[in-house]
């Protein structure tokens, strides 16, 4: 049972516009949400996150929206650049913390010049 | 740079031979986590450490073991290995349970022939 769902497994976007990355859960314990990003032979490392105590949370380039009704959230990235070309989990947990990640499958995004 | 290393990067072993994965950390944080994630899947939480404390998940199957002698170091034992068992394996950290993130190694690709 997939608790937290990436329903695209890849992503194409020209570079300078933007990428949204979506993702679905069904916990409604769930109550923080992370985005990680894994370039091939490395570790994922952490990009961005947000409590369920709010609905959008905002680093540079990359923005995080919640929507607690729909169980769903998206990552929006702007502009987009060739070195964001990389897997994206998004990951989430029922303890307000980063403890025990529940992980989505990962969507692949190419951004193209 | 603090990090957190894995090693080997590729490890093969044999059906039912015993395996190590090792996983060290100069990040001096107390947890400890051990996710598997096979091809095209979600990682999956195999265990954590918290400090000397274990923590099982449910679901892990009895095949697994994981030792954590001291801070620095965590190593996954895998007893009898399965074809099943052939993925990535990857240890992170975070500076405590209540973390807002986890920080990852490069992960171990482990083949069963």
């Amino acid at each position: 049972d997939q608790q937290v769902k990436q329903n695209s497994p890849s992503l194409s976007v020209q570079e300078g516009r933007i990428s949204i990355l979506n993702c679905d859960y069904t916990n409604s314990m769930f109550d923080y949400f992370l985005w990680y990003k894994k370039y091939p032979a490395e570790g994922p490392t952490f990009l961005i996150s947000i409590s369920s105590i709010k609905d959008k949370n905002e680093d540079g380039r990359f923005t995080v929206f919640l929507n607690k009704s729909a169980k769903h959230l998206s990552l929006h990235i702007v502009p987009s650049q060739p070195g964001d070309s990389a897997v994206y989990f998004c990951a989430a947990s029922a303890d307000g913390t980063a403890s025990k990640l529940t992980f989505g499958t990962g969507t692949r995004l190419q951004v193209t010049l | 740079d603090a990090m957190v290393i894995q090693n080997p990067r590729y490890q093969v072993t044999q059906f039912g031979k015993p395996v190590t994965l090792s996983c060290s950390q100069t990040l001096n944080h107390n947890v400890m986590y051990w996710y598997q994630q096979k091809s095209s899947q979600a990682p999956k939480l195999l265990f954590h450490y918290y400090d000397k404390d274990f923590n099982n998940e449910a679901d892990t199957p009895d095949n697994f073991q994981s030792r954590r002698p001291n801070t620095s170091f965590c190593f996954l034992d895998i007893r009898s290995p399965g074809l099943g068992d052939a993925a990535m394996y990857l240890c992170a950290t975070s500076r405590g349970r209540a973390s807002e993130k986890l920080f990852f190694g490069s992960g171990t690709q482990l083949s069963v022939l």
